[in-house]
């Protein structure tokens, strides 16, 4: 099993451009979640999904969407782009039964100018 | 938002020492869990509690989780360098809106010096 893989690894983004952070995992999770990590302030909650089709925001989901049409796939999309959104983003999966179990990817900064 | 202070933010230790690190919040929480993070890697669990009192092993590490669900404790004995990164705790409530919500300390930044 790949586990849970980000892509890309690095991006730098100008203010107002659009992406999409990509997550996939091949471990049949159905609870994804989103983070960003930012020195001094740990990891905090953009946005989650506890099964295909259904999502929810966590604790800053402001200038961020999300979808999940599938069980592997969680994008995460950036409509535009600012420089307080610069911080490295991590996607994470568990089995819905012990949820707190978190799986982390590798992780994406990204750099807003 | 629900608030985790982790102390200390920083330890320099030598190699051989053990470390004691804890968390507290002014909520309750369910469940603690103990995540350690490698330079440019995703953090990784160490060990999960989900009862009271309760005091669980992982090789060198030992965790517990506080009598007031309050607080949670991590320690490590006889550090080797690559214990070296940072340790975070992370709290989850029980039930409702909450479901599947973590939420984590400032971390712990370790140095273990040979």
């Amino acid at each position: 099993n790949a586990g849970v893989t980000q892509t890309p690894k690095f991006q730098v983004l100008k203010t107002g451009q659009s992406m999409t952070l990509q997550c996939a995992q091949d471990m049949n999770h159905e609870y994804m979640s989103w983070y960003r990590q930012d020195p001094g302030m740990g990891l905090r909650l953009i946005h989650y999904s506890v099964g295909a089709g259904i999502t929810d925001q966590g604790e800053v989901p402001n200038g961020y969407n999300v979808s999940r049409s599938t069980t592997e796939d969680f994008p995460l999309r950036l409509l535009s782009a600012a420089p307080s959104q610069t911080s490295v983003y991590f996607c994470a999966s568990s089995l819905r039964t012990v949820y707190n179990e978190q799986f982390f990817g590798p992780g994406t900064r990204l750099t807003v100018l | 938002g629900q608030q985790l202070n982790q102390s200390p933010q920083s330890m320099f230790i030598q190699e051989g020492e053990d470390v004691s690190m804890n968390c507290t919040s002014s909520s309750i929480f369910n469940t603690w869990l103990w995540y350690k993070q490698d330079p440019g890697e995703g953090p990784v669990l160490l060990i999960a509690l989900y009862k009271a009192g309760e005091l669980t092993s992982n090789g060198r590490l030992t965790a517990q989780f506080g009598i007031t669900r309050k607080d949670s404790f991590l320690n490590i004995s006889a550090s080797i360098p690559s214990d070296v990164g940072i340790y975070f705790c992370a709290g989850s409530q029980a039930g409702g809106t909450s479901y599947g919500k973590l939420t984590f300390g400032q971390g712990t930044i370790l140095t273990v010096h040979p």
